[in-house]
């Protein structure tokens, strides 16, 4: 079993539709964050969440850290093609830091 | 100016071989890493520096070594290579312990034939 178990694993919608992809744990931790990561590059911090129910917004990215801190969601408005990519959360546990399994979302124009 | 950047871009060698990927950041992190993503895009760490100093090392084989000359490099080598450690390789830095996310470069394509 994986620390951080994202689903879906695959998302495939239309342009303009709503979506949320979720990371969960098992573990309590003090902060999360979360990339993207574009074929053929690596991938990009968009967030960090530190307080439990904290909500960040980036754009049309919504961002949510769970109350116990053991998870976290983000939501996708008006999906556009330049939002395809893979989604992956991440945490720091004492001197190491894992990634989720990932979420691979495409965005058909 | 690239944050993290790392060459070669595209690696193709064969088994047995030894080979090297280099890695400089213009940041001025205090910590470098090295991840692995396998064919299923997930990754993993395999090693960090901060100072100089090795402070984590995941189970990887002792066919890959890290060399940091300096707070802005660290390279990775790897000997007798295997079919199994073809791979993107990614190098990442951090400043505080990467309690404040991590920069990626664009990853190398290693492929053993």
């Amino acid at each position: 079993t994986q620390l951080l178990e994202q689903s879906p694993q695959f998302l495939s919608i239309q342009e303009g539709e709503n979506l949320t992809v979720y990371c969960n744990s098992s573990s309590v931790f003090s902060s999360l964050q979360w990339y993207r990561q574009e074929p053929g590059e690596g991938p990009v911090l968009l967030v960090t969440v530190v307080t439990g129910g904290e909500v960040k917004k980036l754009k049309r990215l919504t961002f949510q850290f769970g109350d116990a801190r053991k998870d976290s969601s983000l939501h996708i408005t008006a999906a556009q093609p330049g939002d395809t990519g893979l989604y992956l959360c991440a945490v720091g546990s004492g001197n190491q830091f894992y990634f989720g399994t990932g979420t691979s979302l495409t965005v058909i124009p | 100016d690239t944050a993290v950047s790392q060459t070669p871009k595209y690696l193709v060698t064969q088994m047995g071989n030894d080979k090297s990927i280099k890695c400089e950041q213009n940041l001025g992190h205090d910590t470098m890493y090295w991840y692995k993503q396998d064919s299923k895009k997930f990754l993993k760490i395999m090693f960090s520096y901060n100072n100089k100093e090795l402070i984590i090392n995941e189970t990887v084989p002792n066919r890959f070594s890290p060399k940091s000359p300096d707070k802005a490099h660290l390279n990775l080598h790897i000997n007798s290579l295997e079919l199994g450690d073809s791979a993107v390789y990614f190098c990442a830095s951090s400043g505080q312990g990467g309690n404040y996310g991590y920069t990626f470069g664009s990853g190398t394509r290693l492929t053993v034939v």
